[in-house]
């Protein structure tokens, strides 16, 4: 069965450093998602992507993050400048076509020290 | 803004079915219901969705009330490995985001 997969599962860096994280979606899928889980906290929506735009962002969402697919396979978030409150578990999701079922990567924990 | 609302906690006895509920009264009629679980801090796991019918797949079956306003999530012989967080989530069928509550956490226990 085909997975969303994503790199690395855990991320540690020193705050304001850049960071980049990295998914591959299931190969069929158009539409690529970010959501970010703070520890303890509810999964939140970062951002929506498709046809190399942002069709959704959500506040988080801020001038530190971006998001591109550089190759036609990966889909990367990159956060410019990590904040402490940056930790969190970043998951991405991918789907066939708009208002489709989302599937979840594994997620890549991302710890700011 | 919440638009479901679900138990915060529930147990389950190994073998057994699990129903777990889920409130959404003031859905729309192009909402559709889907469910989400994720275990431990892994990514979330799709289960199952429906608009108005009731659904069933290998993991689980879904029954939606005639007036859309509540569902019932069913795990038909319950696991220890179904011990997760269980997200109830209400969208349009043309919406990009997922929104997520604090979902019902269901512990299965031998």
């Amino acid at each position: 069965e085909p997975e969303v997969t994503q790199t690395p599962s855990h991320q540690v860096t020193q705050m304001g450093q850049e960071v980049i994280l990295r998914c591959v979606p299931i190969s069929n899928h158009l539409y690529f998602y970010w959501y970010r889980q703070i520890l303890g906290q509810k999964v939140e929506f970062l951002v929506s992507f498709y046809n190399n735009e942002i069709s959704e962002k959500s506040e988080i969402f801020d001038d530190q993050f971006s998001v591109e697919r550089p190759d036609g396979s990966n889909f990367t978030l990159k956060i410019r400048s990590t904040k402490l409150e940056d930790s969190a578990m970043y998951f991405c999701a991918t789907q066939t076509r708009r208002g489709d079922t989302q599937y979840f990567g594994p997620g890549t924990r991302l710890t700011v020290l | 803004d919440a638009k479901t609302t679900q138990p915060t906690s529930m147990d389950c006895a190994e073998g057994r079915a699990a129903n777990l509920p889920c409130n959404h009264s003031t859905i729309s009629g192009n909402e559709y219901v889907y469910w989400y679980r994720q275990i431990h801090s892994q990514g979330p796991q799709y289960i199952i969705h429906g608009l108005k019918n009731n659904e069933t797949n290998e993991m689980a079956s879904l029954i939606i009330t005639e007036d859309r306003k509540s569902s019932t999530l069913i795990l038909p012989h319950a696991t220890l490995r179904d011990t997760a967080v269980y997200y109830c989530i209400v969208r349009v069928a043309d919406d990009y985001k997922l929104s997520f509550g604090a979902g019902t956490t269901v512990t299965v226990r031998a």
